[in-house]
């Protein structure tokens, strides 16, 4: 299985961008990038996936490289309600079971 | 729609119990997926199934058994439970591959004593 690294933790500042990177250089041409997010004492919740093309939706953007070995969870407008434990993963296409890192701890300060 | 649903939410058992903890969904999911988080750690996958009478061991299995008779229903089993599986475990479903999102439950906090 395709591993992913983040960073343990980051700040931000309210109102401001976030960019949150993940790398995963053995990514095979099957997997598809998805992020997650969980805030304390509940389970983790969606955020966005792609395969190869940056994407866009209500709460975020992904940004993947050309060559796939690197993804960019970017929020526009942090904001303290998006203080959680960001995590990367990679499922393969035919596949259901996912792989959690660390993940990256984001903090917001007002 | 009711999406996964975990229970009990909280469950204190004393070692050497056995005990079930119960995932449902109703969203005709193919893939289901068991995971404990310990304190201040990422999830850990415990067992996951493909399908109707399809299951899998994940990086934790040892000390948890699974069966999956019915699409809807992935019960975990803790066959002699033991201090170190006190852990809070998640349940998900994903349709079928990672071509889209995953749900998860609201989770089981299981305390061995």
């Amino acid at each position: 299985d395709a591993k992913t690294t983040q960073p343990n933790s980051m700040e931000s500042n309210e109102e401001e961008p976030v960019h949150l990177p993940c790398n995963h250089s053995t990514i095979s041409g099957t997997d598809y990038i998805h992020w997650y997010r969980q805030l304390p004492s509940q389970g983790p919740e969606y955020v966005i996936h792609g395969l190869t093309s940056n994407v866009n939706n209500r709460m975020a953007s992904l940004a993947i490289a050309e060559d796939r070995k690197s993804s960019t969870l970017i929020l526009h407008r942090a904001t303290l309600r998006d203080a959680a434990v960001y995590y990367c993963i990679l499922i393969y296409n035919q596949g259901g079971k996912l792989i959690f890192g660390q993940g990256t701890e984001l903090s917001v300060k007002p | 729609n009711a999406g996964v649903t975990q229970t009990p939410k909280f469950q204190v058992l004393k070692t050497g119990q056995s005990m079930t903890l119960q995932c449902a969904q109703d969203m005709n999911h193919e893939y289901m997926s068991w995971y404990r988080q310990d304190p201040g750690m990422g999830l850990r996958l415990i067992h996951y199934s493909v399908g109707a009478g399809i299951t899998d061991q994940g990086e934790v299995p040892n000390g948890y058994n699974v069966s999956r008779s019915t699409t809807e229903d992935f019960p975990l089993r803790l066959l002699s439970a033991a201090p170190s599986q006190t852990s809070v475990y998640f349940c998900a479903s994903i349709p079928g591959g990672g071509y889209t999102e995953a749900f998860f439950g609201q989770g089981t906090r299981l305390t061995v004593v």
